[in-house]
């Protein structure tokens, strides 16, 4: 069972280049979610999908897009990408969104902006 | 601001010993989950509690919900090098808000 799978893991971006970090579960999860880590801050909601056809901007959603494609995945774009997007992304998911279910997360995705 | 405050933030210890780590707040919150977070990994969920002065055990890990759930302890006995991680707390309330973690290292 794959769980959440994200690609990809590693990537190095310029200042001013486009990438889109990709996410899909296999859960039937209804709501899924875009994360960043960065030490010393924890985990930081970027965007959100409560259940599909939905998105919604989370705690530090500047500079970034989301996408859900369908049920099972959700992508995040970065238009022009700045050294303060330097840091590890986390997709997750869950049953129902803000419900107290359990999110299951990505292994992450460590992006160097230079 | 951090709504989640944990302390402390890193902890390094000899094996055997007992460890206990904090989550505070000054938001109520509907329910508080704890992750543990290893390297190269996604954080995975240990625990959730909901009522207020609610404890759960898991094997010698002890999570402790404060009676006005607002805030919540983790308590390891005799931790093993196998403890080692990031241990994040997560609170519900309105949105699901994560603390900074705690970065604990087990010695042999």
């Amino acid at each position: 069972n794959a769980g959440v799978t994200q690609t990809p893991k590693f990537q190095v971006l310029k200042t001013g280049q486009s990438m889109t970090l990709q996410c899909a579960q296999d859960m039937n999860h209804n709501s899924m979610y875009w994360y960043r880590q960065d030490p010393g801050m924890g985990l930081r909601l970027i965007y959100y999908s409560a259940s599909e056809g939905t998105t919604d901007k989370g705690e530090v959603p500047n500079g970034y897009n989301v996408s859900r494609l369908n049920k099972r995945e959700f992508s995040l774009r970065l238009e022009s990408a700045a050294p303060s997007q330097t840091s590890v992304y986390f997709c997750a998911s869950s049953d129902r969104w803000n419900s107290g279910n359990t999110i299951y997360f990505g292994e992450g995705s460590w992006l160097t902006v230079v | 601001t951090q709504l989640l405050e944990q302390s402390p933030q890193f902890l390094s210890i000899q094996e055997g010993e007992n460890l206990t780590v904090y989550c505070n707040s000054s938001s109520v919150f509907s329910s508080l989950q704890w992750y543990r977070q290893e390297p190269g990994e996604g954080p995975v969920l240990l625990v959730t509690v909901v009522t207020g002065g609610e404890v759960k055990k898991l094997k010698r890990l002890t999570f402790q919900f404060g009676d006005a759930r607002k805030d919540s302890s983790l308590h390891i006995t005799a931790a093993q090098p196998g403890d080692t991680g990031l241990y994040l707390c997560a609170g519900h309330h309105q949105k699901l808000v994560f603390g900074q973690g705690t970065r604990l290292t087990i010695n042999p």
